[in-house]
């Protein structure tokens, strides 16, 4: 079984431009959340998704969004690019986010902002 | 406020001897716990996990512990290996709600041959 697939896997912007970063859950799985993980800290919740409706959203600002398609597919969103948006980006899904179960990593896209 | 706390940045045993990794909580809706390792250039992987109706859960080398009236739990690794050394996430999600994880620090666990 294919495993959570994140591109690209590195990014680099400029402040002020906006960047779109793309993720395929596993094959079955129709949750899909965003984690933002900063270098020294955890994991912060970005936004859950599920059949294509966003049903958590973490505490970041508006520039931060995301949608998930009809496959589950989701892309995420970030406006207005500012230098604390450096990080790694994780995706991650589950078969619906309800149930107690672990939730699937992919490999993160870094994102750097000069 | 964090709601997961890993208190110990970093940790150092020795091959064969037992590792323990610590994680509070605060939230009392939190009813399931989970435990994650990371390597470098990789992302998040599930270790093991347990619910706010056990007190302990089991897997090979690794047992995951949960003391709800203390609001803690921990991870022993016994016995510890090389190949353990990774960054050690504790994560904590509420009833119905595990698309939305709630993450402590981490813990980087170095085994020394």
């Amino acid at each position: 079984k294919a495993g959570v697939t994140q591109t690209p896997r590195y990014l680099i912007k400029t402040r002020g431009q906006q960047v779109t970063l793309s993720c395929s859950p596993i094959s079955g799985h129709r949750s899909v959340s965003w984690y933002q993980q900063t270098p020294g800290q955890g994991l912060q919740f970005l936004f859950e998704y599920f059949s294509e409706t966003q049903r958590n959203k973490g505490n970041f600002p508006g520039r931060f969004s995301g949608r998930q398609f009809s496959n589950s597919r989701s892309e995420m969103n970030v406006s207005t690019l500012e230098l604390g948006d450096s990080a790694l980006y994780l995706c991650a899904s589950s078969t619906d986010g309800h149930s107690n179960q672990p939730q699937h990593f992919g490999d993160g896209t870094r994102l750097s902002i000069l | 406020d964090q709601q997961v706390k890993q208190n110990s940045p970093s940790l150092s045993v020795q091959e064969g001897r037992i590792s323990i990794l610590n994680c509070d909580y605060t939230n009392s809706m939190f009813d399931y716990f989970l435990w994650y390792k990371k390597y470098p250039a990789e992302g998040p992987t599930f270790l093991i996990s347990i619910s706010s109706i056990k007190d302990k859960n089991e897997d090979g080398r690794f047992t995951v512990f949960l003391n709800k009236s203390a609001k803690h739990l921990s991870l022993h690794i016994v016995p510890s290996q090389p190949g353990d050394s990774a960054v050690y996430f504790c994560a904590a999600s509420e009833i119905g709600n595990a698309g939305k994880s709630t993450f402590g620090d981490g813990t980087t666990l170095t085994v020394k041959p």
